[in-house]
C-alpha cells in the first residue's frame, strides 16, 4: 500500500534552515505530482508547495515563496523540501502527500519548530 | 486565491444521527472539491474527491454533494469513531485551499 514517511524535522532558530525528506513506497513515484502541506499547532491545514512528475513545474504558497524549495528524486522515490530563512510562523507539522484528484495520501508528518 | 468558507466550525450530535457540513467556494471550482477527516494526533485522511466520489475503503455512510459553489459532506448513522475534525479542499486551482475545519463531537 501507499507509504509516505517524512523525516528531517526538528528545532531550529529563526533565520535557520532545515531540509525535510519524504520516502515514498507502494506506488510508481514518478507517475504522481507530489506536495508538501503543513498544520500549525491547533490550526487548520495549509497547502505549501507541489512538484510535477519530472520537476518541470513547481509552485509555492505565497507565505513560503522565495524561502522554500521543493524537489524530488524519482530514482530514489524521494521528495524534499529545503526550508531557508525560517520564521516562527513556519512552526508546524509538515506533511508529504501524493496528489491524485486533489490530495489523496498523506504521510504521518514531521514536526518543525522555529524558536530561539 | 479561492477562499473556502466552511460551516459550522463545530457541532455535536448523537450516535445514529445524520449531520451535514457545508463549504462555500468564493468562485466556481467545478467539481474539484475533496473532504478530509482528521483525528487528534493523526494525519488527515482523504474521504471524498471530485465532490462525491468515495476514496477506496471509505464507507458509504459518507456522501458528498453540490449546488453551484456550495458543497456538502453528509455523514449518516454516526458512530463514536466519527468524532474528528473535517476539512474541505478545493483543487480547481493553486493554491489548493482548505476550509477552516468542522469539529464533530459525538455525544
Amino acid at each position: 500500500q501507499v507509504q509516505l514517511v517524512e523525516s528531517g524535522g526538528g528545532l531550529v532558530e529563526p533565520g535557520g534552515s532545515l531540509r525535510l525528506s519524504c520516502a515514498a513506497s507502494g506506488f510508481i513515484f514518478s507517475d504522481y505530482y507530489m506536495s508538501w502541506l503543513r498544520q500549525a499547532p491547533g490550526k487548520g491545514l495549509e497547502w505549501v508547495s507541489y512538484v510535477s512528475f519530472t520537476s518541470t513545474y513547481t509552485l509555492y504558497a505565497e507565505s513560503v515563496r522565495g524561502r522554500f524549495t521543493i524537489s524530488r528524486d524519482n530514482a530514489k522515490n524521494s521528495l524534499y523540501l529545503q526550508m531557508n530563512s525560517l520564521r516562527a510562523e513556519d512552526t508546524a507539522v509538515y506533511y508529504c502527500a501524493r496528489d491524485l484528484f486533489g490530495t489523496s495520501d498523506w504521510g504521518q508528518g514531521t514536526v518543525v519548530t522555529v524558536s530561539s | 486565491d479561492i477562499q473556502m468558507t466552511q460551516s459550522p466550525s463545530s457541532l455535536s450530535a448523537s450516535v445514529g444521527d445524520r449531520v451535514t457540513i457545508t463549504c462555500r467556494a468564493s468562485q466556481a471550482i467545478s467539481i474539484y472539491l475533496g473532504w478530509f477527516q482528521q483525528k487528534p494526533g493523526q494525519a488527515p485522511k482523504s474521504l471524498i474527491y471530485a465532490t462525491s466520489t468515495l476514496r477506496s475503503g471509505v464507507p458509504s455512510k459518507f456522501s458528498g454533494n453540490t449546488s453551484g459553489t456550495d458543497f456538502t459532506l453528509t455523514i449518516s448513522s454516526l458512530q463514536p469513531e466519527d468524532s474528528a475534525t473535517y476539512y474541505c479542499q478545493q483543487y480547481n486551482s493553486y493554491p489548493h485551499t482548505f476550509g477552516q475545519g468542522t469539529k464533530l463531537e459525538i455525544k
